[in-house]
């Protein structure tokens, strides 16, 4: 089946602590994202890769990095330089990131930093 | 900066019937799209419908459609005939065509389809 998997569905970490989430997909797209999302509110960029081996900050990158070494593979680290890394993060892809390229979103992970 | 903004925080219509959920935006910009996304109680988001800007008409998809008011800025979407399974938060989003990639979200709705 193609898709997009995160793991670990919930992930606990104590403050101050690096901690990476897992992105992978199968559908043989370029393009992947990154995305937070507080209670209440809507999705935030993070990050985004257009291409193997390139990606952009999005609107809050500060306290995040990314790799894209492989083209299925986006995961995300969280630092300890987040303030407030509590929340949950989706990770999406599409074809191209283009707009007119629809964005397939993962089942995301839920990130409570003790 | 772009904005969208979406005035209904809650939303509830009886199954069956016909519901409008309203969103606005603000861009200097004049090539961008516009996208109402899903996510239902299990958090898996799914792009419900797009518009884009340069097409004068209302996109639909089956039960979905939109009304978009460009000069006013203004892209709500309609939901005929509402199902249970419609009980979801949707987000009005939309991306600049020269930021490819970078999609700017409202902060939902959360809308419940009572039977």
């Amino acid at each position: 089946d193609g898709g997009i998997t995160q793991s670990p569905k919930y992930l606990f970490r104590k403050e101050g602590q690096n901690v990476t989430l897992s992105c992978e997909q199968n559908l043989n797209h370029d393009a992947m994202y990154w995305y937070r999302q507080d209670p209440g509110q809507g999705l935030r960029l993070i990050y985004y890769s257009q291409i193997v081996n390139d990606f952009q900050k999005g609107d809050i990158a500060e306290g995040y990095s990314v790799s894209r070494e492989k083209k299925e593979s986006f995961p995300l680290t969280v630092t300890s330089a987040q303030k407030n890394p509590t929340a949950f993060y989706l990770c999406a892809s599409s074809i191209g990131a283009g707009p007119y390229n629809e964005q397939f979103f993962g089942p995301g992970t839920r990130l409570t930093v003790l | 900066a772009q904005t969208v903004t979406q005035s209904q925080p809650e939303m509830s219509v009886q199954e069956a019937e016909t519901v409008t959920l309203s969103c606005t935006y603000d861009t200097s910009e004049n090539n961008y799209y516009l996208f109402w996304y899903k996510q239902p109680p299990s958090r898996q988001m799914i792009l419900v419908i797009r518009q884009e800007a340069y097409k004068q008409q209302n996109a639909t998809e089956n039960r979905f459609s939109v009304n978009f008011q460009k000069a006013a800025k203004s892209f709500s979407l309609k939901i005929s005939d509402s199902q249970l399974g419609d009980t979801a938060m949707y987000f009005c989003a939309f991306m600049i065509e020269v930021n490819a990639g970078k999609s700017t979200f409202g902060d939902g709705t959360t809308l419940t389809v009572k039977p």
